[in-house]
């Protein structure tokens, strides 16, 4: 099956700060989606991107399908932005998620 | 407009019980999948359901079993529960099944004793 790989698997910052999450797949995919997991455990809908650039304030997110990877940026980071990020790739209509990246931002 | 709603929120069962978990979709979303989430194994798959058949299926023993009803609300269940099926299920509503944006519900933690 398809691989997805997510990294860094964990990320500290200072509040104020930017970072650049990434999520490499190992063949092609119908769609592409970023995910935050709050502390509930709800995933919470960031992108769904399959191929582009889309921003959302603070937050951006870009697919380049043809090079089989996607980066999510949060700039001016706030501590509401800690908690796991997920990415979330279907091929042949199976989902198939990252393992995270943990992001912890301190005030 | 309302997002989806999982019952119960939490669940403690003893090994060998069974269960059934219910997700309502997004009003107007036809397909639902569930996954499971477990510190070792992240988040898998498990199965989804369109105009109430299962349209694709993780890498889950039989035991995982799900319905769909007409209404789009669907059911999932697991017999003879193992200490290992302990996790957090989450339900997913999509307009449709071809891989489209998939709305989460907040999930039912089991533990099983």
């Amino acid at each position: 099956g398809i691989q997805v790989e997510q990294s860094p698997p964990d990320l500290i910052l200072q509040e104020g700060a930017n970072s650049t999450l990434r999520c490499n797949f190992s063949d092609s995919v119908n769609n592409l989606q970023w995910f935050h997991q709050n502390p509930w455990g709800q995933l919470i809908n960031l992108f769904y991107i399959p191929s582009g650039t889309k921003q959302n304030g603070r937050l951006s997110a870009t697919t380049v399908a043809t090079e089989r990877y996607s980066l999510l940026y949060i700039s001016s980071s706030q501590t509401t932005d800690s908690g796991v990020y997920f990415c979330a790739v279907v091929e042949s209509y199976i989902p198939t998620f990252g393992r995270g990246t943990s992001l912890i931002v301190h005030p | 407009k309302a997002g989806v709603t999982q019952t119960p929120r939490y669940l403690i069962k003893t090994r060998g019980q069974q269960v059934t978990l219910s997700c309502s979709p997004i009003s107007g979303h036809r397909s639902v999948s569930w996954y499971q989430q477990t510190p070792g194994q992240g988040l898998q798959f498990l199965f989804e359901y369109f105009s109430e058949t299962q349209r694709n299926k993780g890498n889950f023993p039989g035991r995982f079993s799900g319905r769909q009803f007409s209404n789009s609300r669907s059911e999932m269940n697991v017999s003879t529960l193992e200490l290992g099926d302990s996790a957090l299920y989450l339900c997913a509503s999509s307009l449709e099944y071809r891989g489209t944006e998939a709305f989460f519900g907040q999930g039912t933690r089991l533990t099983v004793v």
